[in-house]
């Protein structure tokens, strides 16, 4: 699986969006994009993930540039209870099970001040 | 129900204590995961069920034991661990779908204490 870089952390208002950048230039075709958050003491969940189009749900937006080198999670309207560190993974899109991992980089630290 | 529940949610073993800890999912998903993580550091990946079977150990040691008795139920044995294996174990599964990987639902997590 490709290699991604984030910022270790940052800051967001309360209310306003929070864009979280994430480098993944080594990213071959075959590589989605996936967003996982992970909340002081609790399991990772998941946000949103994508291949080569925007992908937008009820939680985030996911803007992918049009080399697939980079990607950014949109939170639209941050709140207190956003605060989480976000983990950015890329991972093949084959349905085959010994290629079936999810790997964790660093992430963000994402702190939502009121 | 999306959930994945891990018991216990804590445990205390001493180093020749033998242990399990337990993981359930009823979403039908087959790929089940084993997670460790240490304070402050990402998830590390331990191991891989796929249809009930091992398709990935990341090099575990052997006083980790993984079982898979159905496509609902995912096991870690413990046994003569050391105190630097207390960890946040996690639990994941996932299904398969075309067109990519299926989302992966976490549980809480176990706290183990070594002492």
């Amino acid at each position: 699986d490709a290699k991604t870089t984030q910022p270790t952390s940052m800051d967001c208002a309360e209310g306003r969006a929070a864009n979280l950048p994430c480098n993944h230039s080594t990213i071959s075709g075959n590589e989605y994009v996936y967003w996982y958050r992970q909340i002081h003491s609790q399991g990772p969940q998941y946000i949103i993930h994508g291949l080569k189009n925007n992908e937008t749900n009820e939680m985030a937006s996911l803007i992918i540039t049009e080399d697939r080198k980079s990607s950014t999670l949109i939170l639209p309207h941050a709140t207190l209870r956003d605060t989480a560190v976000y983990y950015c993974i890329v991972r093949v899109g084959d349905s085959g099970g010994s290629n079936y991992k999810l790997t964790f980089g660093k992430g963000t630290l994402l702190t939502v001040n009121p | 129900d999306t959930e994945v529940t891990q018991t216990p949610k804590h445990l205390v073993m001493g180093m020749t204590n033998k242990k399990s800890l337990k993981c359930e999912q009823h979403m039908g998903h087959r790929a089940m995961y084993w997670y460790k993580q240490k304070a402050k550091k990402p998830p590390e990946l331990m191991f891989v069920y796929s249809y009930e079977k091992l398709s990935i150990n990341e090099s575990v040691p052997s006083r980790f034991s993984p079982e898979c008795p159905n496509s609902s139920l995912l096991n870690l044995h413990l046994h003569a661990l050391q105190p630097e294996d207390s960890a946040l174990y996690l639990c994941a599964s996932s299904q398969y779908i075309t067109g990519g990987p299926g989302e992966a639902f976490f549980g809480q997590g176990t706290r183990l204490t070594v002492v």
